[in-house]
């Protein structure tokens, strides 16, 4: 059981729109600590997708953007590529003084 | 370029030791936090455990402690798992991750080290 939150699956064709959703509590998400995002593609370790909610690295598409509200934050895809097929996971920090992750989402590109 | 190199994994009985080294280039080794976060073939993320800088601080999460330590040689750039007790549940693919301790995130990973504790 994670201490985040998130779909186990979202999907969507070519060119659409997709958000995957990572509901926290208010002893992290709501405690103020940052949410960050990691792809992780088939096979591989996972990478550094959107930190401190809503900033990309160097390289990361303008097509992936992060948001945060109150308990919970948000990793929106829009284009979508059929290279977006991967796991997303969220992370965040716990005030007892731990990392935190969410079980992760599978986006499946129709 | 940013590197974080694991070793040490393989097939341990329930109860043995192993310990995993991490080798790290192209960074300020010393400045950073360093973390390792392991992964269950299949499923997800779960954070395993966290040094600083300096070494001085240490943390772990609760599923590890008392079993596990971390540790880390700067003039080396290189970090360490020590893992003892070992139990079925411990097999994963471990990694390790450069931290933004300030900020709480993994900006760099390796390509992680297998460990099976399987009698």
């Amino acid at each position: 059981q994670s201490v985040l939150t998130q779909p186990p699956s979202v999907s969507g064709a070519p060119g659409q729109r997709v958000t995957i959703s990572c509901t926290g509590s208010s002893s992290n998400i709501g405690a103020g600590y940052d949410v960050h995002w990691y792809q992780q593609l088939p096979g591989t370790a996972p990478k550094l997708l959107i930190y401190g909610n809503i900033n990309r690295p160097s390289g990361v598409p303008d097509r992936f953007s992060g948001s945060k509200s109150g308990t919970s934050a948000s990793l929106a895809i829009t284009g979508l590529q059929a290279e977006d097929e991967a796991d997303y996971y969220c992370q965040s920090y716990d005030s007892s003084l731990t990392v935190v992750f969410g079980g992760g989402t599978k986006l499946t590109v129709l | 370029e940013v590197q974080v190199l694991e070793s040490g994994g393989g097939l341990v009985q329930p109860g043995g030791s192993l310990r995993l080294s991490c080798a790290a280039s192209g960074f300020r080794f010393s400045y950073y936090a360093m973390s390792w976060v392991r992964q269950v073939p299949g499923k997800g993320l779960e954070w395993v455990s966290s040094i600083s800088g300096s070494g001085g601080s240490k943390y772990y999460a609760d599923s590890v402690k008392g079993r596990f330590t971390i540790s880390r040689d700067n003039s080396k750039n290189t970090l360490y798992l020590q893992m003892s007790s070992l139990r079925a549940e411990d097999t994963a693919v471990y990694y390790c991750a450069k931290e933004i301790a300030a900020a709480y995130y993994f900006d760099y990973w390796g390509q992680g080290t297998l460990v099976t504790v399987s009698s």
